[in-house]
């Protein structure tokens, strides 16, 4: 079946940038989600990106895929404190009615 | 606003007791969704509801049930068979059947989350 990756963890400075990697298995995902969640909250969307693409960028967020690795990743500029949170992401698999499948999420800490 | 509430924000559970978890959206959407989320891993789906009387089991059903009866609700019960029932419970809902057409991008949105803990 289908089987999203992620690391656990991730340290950076405020003001750094910070990349979170994804890796995925499943070739026929038609849209791979960034959701982001604050200690005991639910998931808020960040952004998407479809399947045919290799960037978006919103703002401070960009997100690359490279479809060939089945690599994506969000890559957060200048980082703030407020930026602390488990970032998850998330594939939407063509072949399942509007099921997602999410990675075990990465804890982003950021440090003063 | 529209949203998604869930209800109540801490829920305990008794040994041998089934409780009910609400999860009401007014976003006008067909399709819901329950997942339960345990510490350092995703999100695992336990039930979805893509209309009104009619849900499928998701990767982890065992020992839960569900009902809707209306577009606006999916209730969740985890029922005594499920063991170990301590975790984050997260109700999500999406356009689902009146997205225009397949490949139609469909963000799934969630509610705050329900924590459920055995006394």
């Amino acid at each position: 079946g289908e089987d999203v990756e992620q690391s656990l963890f991730l340290s950076v400075r405020e003001g750094d940038s910070s990349v979170i990697n994804c890796t995925y298995t499943d070739s026929s995902s038609t849209y791979l989600y960034w959701y982001k969640q604050e200690p005991g909250a639910g998931l808020q969307l960040l952004t998407y990106i479809f399947s045919n693409m290799d960037m978006k960028q919103d703002q401070r967020l960009t997100v690359l895929l490279n479809k060939k690795d089945k690599h994506l990743s969000l890559r957060i500029a200048d980082t703030q404190t407020g930026d602390s949170a488990i970032y998850f992401c998330a594939e939407n698999w063509s072949g399942s009615a509007r099921q997602l499948t999410f990675g075990s999420g990465t804890q982003l800490t950021v440090l003063p | 606003d529209g949203g998604i509430t869930q209800s109540p924000k801490y829920l305990f559970r008794k040994e041998g007791q089934n409780v009910t978890l609400s999860c009401e959206q007014n976003l006008n959407h067909d399709a819901m969704y329950w997942y339960r989320q345990d510490p350092g891993q995703g999100l695992r789906l336990i039930y979805y509801s893509q209309i009104v009387n009619d849900f499928q089991k998701g990767d982890i059903a065992e020992g839960y049930s569900v009902s809707r009866e209306k577009k606006e609700s999916f209730p969740l019960t985890v029922t005594s068979a499920q063991k170990n029932p301590t975790a984050f419970y997260l109700c999500a809902s999406s356009i689902g059947l009146a997205a225009p057409g397949p490949g139609y991008q469909e963000t799934q949105y969630f509610g705050p989350g329900t924590r459920l803990l055995v006394l």
